[in-house]
């Protein structure tokens, strides 16, 4: 069984449109993450939820929004992509939000803008 | 977010120990040093997490500075399998998330 699943892993869509990406974790957690990787490789983070409840939320534009309908699921939905938002989405999810709570991450969802 | 600096690559040759450096030195006291992996085309990989003592697991040992300004990641024998981008993260408990940095392409020769 996948710890940290992500739904598609290629996305491939057309500038304005608006896509999903899901994300469902079956090891109890509570606290789920987006991470956005760059065509740079650089790592970073978008949104956090503990609970349902969002507890980070980096400066991301706000056609970035994440949904959180149970703890085992966190979904980003964007809206009116861009050139820029091509990256690679990682989901990720730990226990809580303790300095020592390990964070497992997902296979990452590749969204290209054309 | 308290940073951290590694070597941008190094190089290993298979069935050799690694010791993969980080330096740390606006690390505050109830910062935790956690070490991810990215092999290629995958998401991040937990390696190991210490706070002042030495620790091993399975995949590696983690060795702390007394002063904790700096660590250093060990892969005991270096197999083909651990090439990969390592990435030295101080845990920032005040906002509940992990600044990851560029990391260190780890290069495993056969």
């Amino acid at each position: 069984d996948t710890a940290v699943s992500q739904t598609p892993k290629y996305l491939v869509t057309q500038m304005g449109n608006d896509k999903s990406i899901k994300c469902e974790q079956n090891l109890g957690h509570d606290t789920m993450y987006w991470y956005k990787q760059d065509s740079k490789k650089f790592l970073k983070i978008m949104f956090s939820y503990n609970n349902k409840e969002l507890i980070i939320n980096e400066t991301v534009p706000n056609r970035f929004s994440p949904k959180s309908p149970d703890k085992a699921h966190l979904n980003l939905h964007i809206n009116s992509l861009e050139l820029g938002d091509s990256a690679v989405y990682f989901c990720a999810s730990s226990l809580g939000t303790l300095t020592t709570d390990t964070q497992y991450f997902g296979p990452g969802t590749r969204l290209t803008v054309l | 977010d308290a940073k951290t600096t590694q070597p941008n690559s190094m190089e290993s040759n298979e069935e050799e120990p690694v010791h993969l450096p980080c330096n740390h030195s606006t690390i505050s006291g109830t910062d935790y040093i956690h070490w991810y992996r990215q092999l290629p085309s995958q998401g991040p990989e937990y390696v190991i997490h210490g706070l002042t003592s030495n620790v091993n697991n399975r995949m590696a040992s983690l060795a702390i500075a007394e002063d904790r300004k700096s660590s250093t990641l060990i892969l005991h024998r270096a197999t083909l399998r651990d090439a990969a981008v390592y990435y030295c993260i101080l845990f920032d408990d005040s906002n509940y998330k992990l600044t990851f940095g560029k990391g260190t392409l780890l290069t495993v020769n056969p």
